[in-house]
C-alpha cells in the first residue's frame, strides 16, 4: 500500500543553519505531496504542496521539489529561525480513493538561538 | 485562514463516561475526516465522510462513532471512554476538487 517515510528526529539546529528533512514515498498512481507543520498545542497547518513531478512547492522560505525518479519530496530551508521549531509531517494523497492523507511519522525540529 | 473549529480543546474525564467531540467547518467542504494522533505523533485516519449521511471507517480501528447530519458538522462520539482512548483527535475537511485538507486545532482527550 501507499506509504511515506521521513527521516527520524529530533533535528536540532542553531539559528540561521540550513535545514533538510528527508521524505520518500511509495504510491501507485500519481500522488499529490504535502508538507504540514504542527506547532505545540495546535493542529496541522499546510506548509506547501506539489501536485505533479518536478513541481516545486514553496512557502515562508521553505521549499520542496517533487522528484518522481527518486520518489522523494525533501523539505529545505536556507536559514532557520527559532520560530520554525515545530513538528513537520510529509504526506501524500491520491485522488482516486477517499482523498485521505497518508502521513509520515513526523520530524521534530528544534532551533536554538 | 481555514475556518474549522473543534471543541473542547482539552478534556479530562473518568472511565465509562460518554463524550462527544465537536467539529465544525464554515467552508462548505463536502469531505471531512477524523484523525487520531498518538503520543509518538503519528497520525491515523479513524473516520471519514464524503457528505451528508455518509460515514466510513478509516485505517485505524476505533471504538468511536461519527455522524454527518449537516454538511458543516462532523461530531465524534465515544459511548464509554477508557484510558486507551487517551489521545489527540484532529478533525479535517476538504473540497472534493482539491487535495489539501484543512485541520482544526485538535482536542486533547485524557481518560483517567
Amino acid at each position: 500500500g501507499d506509504s511515506v517515510t521521513q527521516m527520524e528526529g529530533p533535528v536540532t539546529l542553531s539559528e540561521e543553519a540550513f535545514l533538510t528533512i528527508n521524505c520518500t514515498y511509495t504510491a501507485t498512481g500519481y500522488p499529490s505531496l504535502f508538507w504540514y507543520v504542527q506547532y505545540p498545542g495546535e493542529g496541522l497547518q499546510l506548509l506547501l504542496k506539489a501536485t505533479k513531478a518536478d513541481d516545486k512547492g514553496s512557502n515562508k522560505g521553505f521549499e520542496a521539489t517533487y522528484r518522481k525518479e527518486t520518489t522523494s519530496f525533501h523539505l529545505e530551508k536556507g536559514s532557520v529561525q527559532v520560530s520554525d521549531s515545530a513538528v513537520y509531517f510529509c504526506a501524500l494523497s491520491t485522488m482516486g480513493n477517499t482523498g485521505k492523507l497518508i502521513f509520515g511519522q513526523g520530524t521534530t525540529l528544534q532551533v536554538k538561538p | 485562514e481555514a475556518d474549522i473549529y473543534q471543541t473542547p480543546r482539552y478534556l479530562v474525564i473518568g472511565t465509562g463516561k460518554k463524550i462527544t467531540l465537536e467539529c465544525s467547518q464554515t467552508m462548505g467542504h463536502d469531505k471531512m475526516y477524523w484523525y487520531q494522533q498518538d503520543p509518538g505523533m503519528e497520525l491515523h485516519l479513524i473516520h471519514y465522510s464524503y457528505g451528508v449521511n455518509s460515514t466510513e471507517k478509516g485505517d485505524l480501528s476505533s471504538e468511536s462513532t461519527v455522524s454527518r447530519i449537516r454538511t458543516e458538522h462532523f461530531p465524534l462520539t465515544l459511548e464509554s471512554a477508557r484510558p486507551s482512548h487517551t489521545s489527540q483527535y484532529l478533525c479535517a475537511s476538504r473540497k472534493s476538487s482539491y487535495n489539501e485538507q484543512f485541520f482544526g486545532p485538535g482536542t486533547r482527550l485524557t481518560v483517567l
